[in-house]
Order: structure tokens, then sequence, then C-alpha cells
């Protein structure tokens, strides 16, 4: 059964910040949250994962709420490239369980 | 950069042919994996592996087998493939325990059965 809920769609126009939510309010103390994406005909790509602390890597921001019961991932100046799924997923630390992937955010970046 | 290569990108086989997927890492990861993707399903887990010679069933293995001889190579074997099993495979790997940093996937062997 999926842990996150995320909308099946998003708009985002070149050069602005991509906001893409994601609802998860059965997580665990010890569930991470983790963020990938899938452009067309590739597999899937790591992009950033958390515990609770707000995290920043060279692709993207992951803002986790104090409650943990939602995120937000952030694309500070979207490209068209960035067009693409996108899955965020909780799952324990380590290789303990499996990547379960729910049906992500289709993001449109658009001129 | 891990590299996760699968050695078919597209591939078109016969109803009851036996097919071979292989999928090859090469950073020494401990866990591989193989998912199918179908439009409006997302991806499935079909099998995964945690060791060399260990197999362990995901969602979907029915239809299915797999093989890992070695360290680096994960293989997914269709016994007799059939025209449901068309769908695009990713094979994933991933480093065991707390340096794990999540999977890398290959580009996907898109699979049609005729």
């Amino acid at each position: 059964d999926a842990k996150t809920t995320q909308p099946p769609s998003m708009d985002c126009a070149e050069g602005r910040a991509a906001n893409l939510p994601c609802n998860h309010s059965t997580i665990s103390g010890n569930e991470y949250v983790y963020w990938y994406r899938q452009i067309h005909s590739q597999g899937p790509q790591y992009i950033i994962h958390g515990l609770k602390n707000n995290e920043t890597n060279e692709m993207a921001s992951l803002i986790i709420t104090e409650d943990r019961k939602s995120s937000t991932l952030i694309l500070p100046h979207a490209t068209l490239r960035d067009t693409a799924v996108y899955y965020c997923i909780v799952k324990g630390r380590g290789s303990q369980g499996n990547l379960i992937f729910g049906k992500g955010t289709k993001l449109s970046v658009k001129p | 950069d891990v590299k996760v290569t699968q050695s078919s990108r597209y591939l078109v086989k016969r109803t009851g042919e036996k097919v071979f997927l292989e999928c090859v890492q090469d950073m020494d990861h401990e866990n591989m994996f193989w998912y199918r993707q179908d439009p409006g399903l997302g991806l499935r887990l079909i099998y995964f592996s945690y060791d060399v010679k260990m197999k362990e069933k995901g969602d979907i293995p029915e239809g299915y087998s797999v093989s890992r001889e070695k360290k680096e190579r994960f293989s997914l074997i269709l016994e007799s493939a059939s025209t449901n099993q068309t769908s695009m495979y990713l094979c994933a790997s991933s480093l065991e325990g707390t340096s794990w940093r999540g999977y890398t996937f290959g580009s996907g062997t898109r699979l049609t059965v005729v």
C-alpha cells in the first residue's frame, strides 16, 4: 500500500522554483523520506533524502515539516530538462525493506 | 559514479521463448533488484538479491526467476515469455547498511513479446 500521496501533475515556468508536495501522514520514527525522478524512457534517478532536518544538495532542497507528516521537494530554478515524474517514497534506513514507488507527480516545465 | 548496465535497450521475443535480461553493476553493491514498469501501474518489484546466490521474491515474481552467481551480475529469466510480460524492465543496485545512499537504476530494457 502506498505510504505517500502526491498530486498527479504540476506545471512550472522555466527559471522559477518548482515546489513538489508529498503527504506521508503515517510515517514512522525510523523512516526516511526519499525523492527520485524519472525522465521519460530512463531509469529513476535518486535526488535527495532526509529524516527530519531540511536537506540540500546540488540538485534540490528537501523541506520536512516538524511533525514529519509532509514534505516538499524544491527545484530552485527549474529547467526544461527537469520535466519528469517525481516520486516521494518513505522507507527505513539502510537496506531493510524495499523502495515502493507510487504514481508520483508529473512535473512539466514550460518555457 | 556507479553504473548499472542493462544488456539490451530494446528486445523483441516470441511467445514461449526463454528470455534472459542481464544487469551488471560496477561498484561492488551488495543489493540488486529487478522491477517492471507499466503505464498506470508504476514500478513493481519482481525479485531482489542481498548477496551472491541469494534471492527473494518481490511483489510479482510469477513467471520469472533470477540468478546471481557473481556479485556484480543479476539476471532476470522469463522461463516462457508471454505477451503480458511485455513491459519496461529496470534493474537497480544499492549498498548495504549504513552506507546506503539510495538505489542506482539502469536505463531499462523495453521488452516486447509477440
